[in-house]
């Protein structure tokens, strides 16, 4: 597609239950990210995939976290027991090149987030 | 610990006038800085960067500003125009890494 796309848009879901936020990048983008801002906080870093692999998952927050990528496109961030604090945009985003990160000109792009609100 | 910090939550500037944000880093491994501009339901777009070899990058009305001595570094949006007003995010790379994000200032450009 043209941009990252990200689904759904927007999800309230009760506390305890599991939610899956789906990350559509940009077609032959190699690396994919998943980052969080929580209300009046800054950008946190989730998780970084390098094709299908995971090299960095240091940023997940806690073992109800965990993320997939198959067929080096699509990726799946899945909250399991979804706690209040949870709440937060849940970013997607993907660049060309794996392992750079967005340095020497490998520009990442972001998707509009995945709203989730836990109550 | 906070690598990159943005100190000034918010920014209010009257229109045609200079917006500095500005941004400060700890780690001198940081070698690339990019900033991204964020609308509320948005996800961040990428504004302009610039390489710890140089010390300016001009894009139009955006320039933003390196002082690798000084571990700063500064965006300038002139003149400022009510369509800029959105919350702004400074990220830094290191090789091997992920892009660190500071905590966003939100720019408030007034008519």
């Amino acid at each position: 597609g043209a941009g990252v796309s990200q689904s759904p848009s927007n999800k309230v879901t009760e506390k305890g239950k599991d939610v899956e936020l789906r990350c559509d990048p940009i077609s032959g983008h190699t690396a994919l990210y998943w980052y969080r801002q929580s209300l009046g906080q800054g950008l946190e870093f989730l998780i970084y995939f390098q094709g299908n692999s995971a090299p960095d998952k240091s940023g997940l927050p806690s073992d109800r976290f965990s993320a997939e990528r198959t067929g080096g496109s699509v990726s799946t961030l899945t909250i399991q027991r979804t706690q209040q604090e949870d709440s937060a945009v849940y970013l997607c985003a993907s660049s060309l090149h794996g392992g750079l990160a967005g340095g020497s000109g490998n520009t990442i792009y972001f998707g509009e987030g995945s709203w989730l609100t836990v109550v | 610990d906070q690598q990159v910090k943005q100190n000034s939550p918010s920014l209010s500037v009257q229109e045609g006038r200079i917006s500095i944000l500005n941004c400060d880093y700890t780690n001198s491994m940081f070698d690339y800085f990019l900033w991204y501009k964020k609308y509320p339901a948005e996800g961040p777009t990428f504004l302009i960067s610039i390489s710890s070899i140089k010390d300016k990058n001009e894009d139009g009305r955006f320039t933003v500003f390196l002082n690798k001595s000084a571990k700063h570094l500064s965006l300038h949006i002139v003149p400022s125009q009510p369509g800029d007003s959105a919350v702004y995010f400074c990220a830094a790379y290191k090789p091997g890494n992920m892009l660190t994000f500071g905590g966003g200032t939100r720019l408030m450009v007034k008519p």
